[in-house]
């Protein structure tokens, strides 16, 4: 069974600092990762997945994550943080054809 | 290409009615699944579907809940009885079907039970 931790269930950062949101995960199998986000009242929109080819994964709007196997991380990050990325950010974890497996989420506050 | 499409957005109903969610996947997708999103939590899988074949229905209350996926038109999930505690908000996701399993999320159904 997969598992997803997402450590932090808020974050803030000031305009224009490094964004790091952590996500750790369980598997018993190669694992598929993903970082999704959500704005307020929206659906989810996918940032950038990891299925076992470059362990670093560049995604839209400017986030990346590195995949660690020795540490089951994937975290997400953004040198340079923006007023529009306030939001909720999912990461989730899936094996093949299978359901996604999401952590509880980080909600990110950008302050000016 | 038309993203994934659900409707209604918004469904208010009364405790003991039935609500009816629907989901019209991707062109070209052939994989379903439902999630639920309770207030200030992630989302939880409910259901894995096919076309006219339900794969994975482990994260499905026993009761009330039903799902289908027919061969024509939406993919359509009911709840029969609504109780307070079904005020969620619904997302469908599809999937081509492509190993890496990336899945495209429709903007959610928003149940309100009064």
């Amino acid at each position: 069974a997969q598992s997803v931790t997402q450590l932090g269930s808020h974050v803030s950062v000031s305009e224009g600092a490094l964004v790091l949101l952590r996500c750790n995960y369980s598997s018993s199998v190669p694992p598929y990762l993903f970082w999704y986000v959500q704005y307020p009242n929206q659906g989810l929109q996918l940032l950038l997945k990891y299925t076992s080819a470059a362990t670093l994964v560049k995604g839209i709007n400017g986030f990346e994550a590195e995949f660690k196997k020795s540490e089951t991380s994937f975290h997400l990050t953004k040198p340079s943080a923006h007023m529009s990325d306030a939001a909720e950010y999912f990461c989730a974890v899936s094996t093949g054809f299978q359901k996604l497996v999401f952590g509880t989420g980080t909600r990110l506050l950008v302050s000016p | 290409n038309a993203g994934v499409m659900q409707n209604p957005r918004h469904l208010v109903r009364r405790r003991g009615q039935e609500a009816r969610l629907r989901c019209s996947p991707m062109k070209g997708h052939s994989h379903v699944y439902w999630y639920r999103q309770l207030p200030e939590e992630g989302l939880k899988f409910m259901v894995y579907l096919q076309k006219e074949n339900i794969i994975d229905e482990s994260g499905m209350p026993k009761e009330r809940f039903s799902a289908e996926f027919p061969k024509e038109g939406p993919s359509i999930l009911r709840i029969q009885q609504v109780v307070r505690g079904d005020s969620a908000a619904y997302f469908c996701a599809s999937s081509p079907g492509t190993n890496n399993n990336e899945q495209f999320f429709g903007p959610g159904t928003r149940l309100t039970v009064l």
